[in-house]
């Protein structure tokens, strides 16, 4: 079966301190896709990015960086230099190949980051 | 500000009353979703439409109707709702229903007295 497991419920930092967020998966199918989304207390997830099961470069995006490792179905999201705007929940998700965009969510990490 | 609009932002309802949340986007994606979203939980799928049809219905109660006018439009349809329903409503689009990123609205927050 299918699941995402976020096991940092919360985490608070310090502006300007690097912060890594975890995400482990289990899947049984060799074809899949791996998301990060941040929801700020607005409300909106807002898409950070999506990896396929294919691709195990790690991706920097300014200051995000993801790295995703198969031998350990991990996926994790870092964050340097953080900001009080990284403040939100974060969630890490999975689509099977076959599936219709649906995302199986983590239950989210809570990321607090104090001036 | 997101692609995708929903109105209202906020509704609040009694259980016997009847309503209409509603989406639209229009970056010609062809796949729209319904997702449910409670608080400190994540979002949980309800329903697909591709390409104006429904794909997935994630066994939902029937008091959830869900309306795909047309390739932008996206309507969920509410009666008889109870007060466990009240929820972020969250509706997403994305460019076909094969993986592609989802791109979600700001949400209906709905409440139910």
């Amino acid at each position: 079966a299918q699941k995402v497991t976020q096991a940092q419920t919360e985490i608070s930092v310090v502006e300007k301190e690097d912060v890594t967020l975890d995400c482990v998966y289990e899947t049984r199918d060799t074809t899949y896709y791996l998301f990060w989304y941040k929801q700020p207390p607005s409300g909106e997830l807002v898409f950070l990015i999506r990896r396929n099961s294919f691709d195990e470069q790690n991706e920097i995006s300014g200051r995000y960086s993801w790295n995703f490792q198969k031998s350990t179905s991990s996926f994790n999201f870092t964050i340097t230099a953080s900001q009080v705007v990284d403040s939100a929940v974060y969630f890490c998700a999975l689509s099977e190949g076959r599936s219709q965009g649906n995302l199986i969510f983590g239950k989210g990490t809570k990321l607090s980051v104090k001036p | 500000d997101t692609e995708v609009t929903q109105t209202p932002k906020h509704l609040v309802m009694g259980m016997t009353n009847k309503k209409s949340l509603k989406c639209e986007q229009h970056m010609g994606h062809r796949a729209m979703y319904w997702y449910k979203q409670k608080a400190k939980k994540p979002p949980e799928l309800m329903f697909v439409y591709s390409y104006e049809k429904l794909s997935i219905n994630e066994s939902v109660p029937s008091r959830f109707s869900p309306e795909c006018p047309n390739s932008s439009l996206l309507n969920l349809h509410l009666h008889a709702l109870q007060p466990e329903d009240s929820a972020l409503y969250l509706c997403a689009s994305s460019q076909d229903p094969t993986n592609s990123p989802l791109h979600f609205g700001n949400g209906t927050r709905l409440t139910v007295t």
